[in-house]
């Protein structure tokens, strides 16, 4: 079957850095999305990697390794705002996303 | 802002009611779909709507039945739901692109209790 695993919880402080884990087994790959989900907003997109290595946005990086299966979240100067579920889904060869169950990233002062 | 909307926000219905939830999407995409989240499980994909046809639907009791009247407006329609049935339903419109850059948006979704 299909999996997606990453950590369900997770806690940093307010100007740290943190990296969120995702790891995956499925049908085929078309690449790897993150999304950010504050508590009763929408998720929204935050970043797309196709191809192995690092691809940085502000904060943000986000690195893939297609043979290892596992991407990682990247999460720098952190900001209270930051707080919120981190959701890794991998698109598979029907080009359906594959969801995991989210991290929830609490940032304490 | 994502440019999907969801009405209502929150519900609460009993069993023997018939309720429908609503999103629009003002992003011109041609895909949506319906999603269920539930507390600390993953998205489920519920349906999918590719130029206003169904292209998925996953295995979804027929106590659920979509509509989709045009690439803009996605229905679904709720009736003798189950206690289980409670969760946020989350809306989402894509470009369909058959490519790596078909990125989904989301709307706020409609949190559902069903008593």
């Amino acid at each position: 079957g299909q999996n997606i695993d990453q950590p369900t919880e997770m806690t940093a402080t307010e100007g740290a850095i943190v990296q969120i884990n995702c790891t995956y087994q499925t049908s085929g790959f078309n690449g790897l999305f993150w999304y950010q989900q504050h508590a009763g907003e929408a998720p929204t997109f935050l970043s797309y990697n196709v191809l192995d290595g690092l691809e940085e946005k502000g904060r943000f990086s986000s690195f893939l390794s297609r043979s290892k299966g596992y991407s990682y979240l990247l999460l720098k100067e952190l900001q209270m705002k930051d707080s919120a579920s981190y959701l890794c889904a991998v698109m598979d060869s029907n080009y359906q996303l594959i969801w995991g169950a989210g991290t929830k990233l609490i940032i304490k002062p | 802002e994502t440019g999907v909307t969801q009405t209502p926000r929150h519900l609460v219905m009993g069993m023997t009611n018939k309720k429908s939830l609503k999103c629009e999407q003002h992003l011109g995409h041609n895909a949506m779909y319906w999603y269920k989240q539930s507390a600390k499980k993953p998205l489920e994909l519920m349906f999918v709507y590719n130029f206003k046809e169904q292209t998925e639907n996953n295995s979804v009791p027929s106590r659920f039945s979509p509509e989709c009247p045009n690439s803009s407006h996605l229905f679904l329609h709720l009736h003798t739901l189950q206690p289980e049935d409670s969760a946020l339903y989350l809306c989402a419109s894509s470009r369909l692109e058959r490519d790596h850059t078909d990125t989904q948006y989301f709307g706020p979704g409609t949190r559902l209790t069903v008593l």
